[in-house]
């Protein structure tokens, strides 16, 4: 069965720092990966998605992913972190076509000045 | 992309009372999901709603407990019935394009603002 593991569950960084989120996967075929954010009393905005090729995908409000497939990782990256990335991020994985996608348990991120 | 509506937004609830959260999207879409995040965890997948066909429910979630309805390709609603404190958590519907005998769903979820709900 596929699962995610985000093994940060809080992270906190200071403003203008740059972020690195972890993600793990398993997942027996080529895996379709995403990450989301969740702000407070939000629903889940798609940051970034990978499905093949380049293995270094942009998302948007700046964010980066690379994905690993020796490492089985999908760590999302941001260069400088703004007060307003404070929220809750959630890596996820599916297979394509009917597959169900399987939903880490989240890093909560906080943003100090 | 998708722009997607849940009414209500949050109530607060009796126990064994039920409620009927509904989902709207502005574009038709084949592939509709209804999701449970209780407080401070992940994303739990109740059921598939897809139209034309019966809801397809995961482990531990029963129809008779969550009846969906999916009447067109742009409305759902997802009913929690005989409420206990337990149910209280906020509930997601998502939308997934392709599907359905398509090979060009890739899993790429769009998502509601989620309906909170409390149960006293």
């Amino acid at each position: 069965a596929q699962s995610v593991t985000q093994p940060d569950i809080h992270i906190t960084v200071s403003e203008g720092a740059s972020l690195e989120l972890r993600c793990n996967y398993s997942y027996g075929a080529t895996p379709y990966l995403f990450w989301y954010v969740q702000s407070p009393g939000q629903g889940l905005q798609l940051l970034l998605k990978y499905f093949s090729g380049d293995t270094l995908v942009q998302g948007i409000k700046g964010f980066e992913a690379e994905f690993k497939r020796s490492q089985s990782s999908f760590n999302l990256r941001k260069p400088s972190v703004h007060w307003s990335d404070a929220a809750e991020y959630f890596c996820a994985v599916g297979g394509g076509g009917y597959q169900k996608v399987t939903f880490g348990t989240g890093t909560k991120l906080q943003v100090i000045p | 992309s998708a722009v997607i509506s849940q009414k209500p937004s949050r109530d607060i609830c009796q126990r064994g009372t039920s409620l009927t959260i509904q989902c709207q999207v502005d574009s038709q879409v084949t592939m509709m999901f209804w999701y449970r995040q209780q407080p401070g965890q992940s994303l739990t997948l109740i059921a598939t709603a897809n139209q034309g066909s019966e809801a397809t429910y995961e482990s531990g979630f029963v129809i008779d407990k969550f009846p969906i309805s999916r009447p067109n390709l742009t409305f759902s609603t997802l009913t929690v019935s005989n409420m206990s404190p337990e149910d209280s958590s906020i509930y997601l519907c998502s939308v997934e394009f392709g599907g359905l005998g398509l090979s060009s769903s890739y899993n790429e979820q769009f998502f509601g603002p989620g309906t909170r709900l409390t149960v006293l």
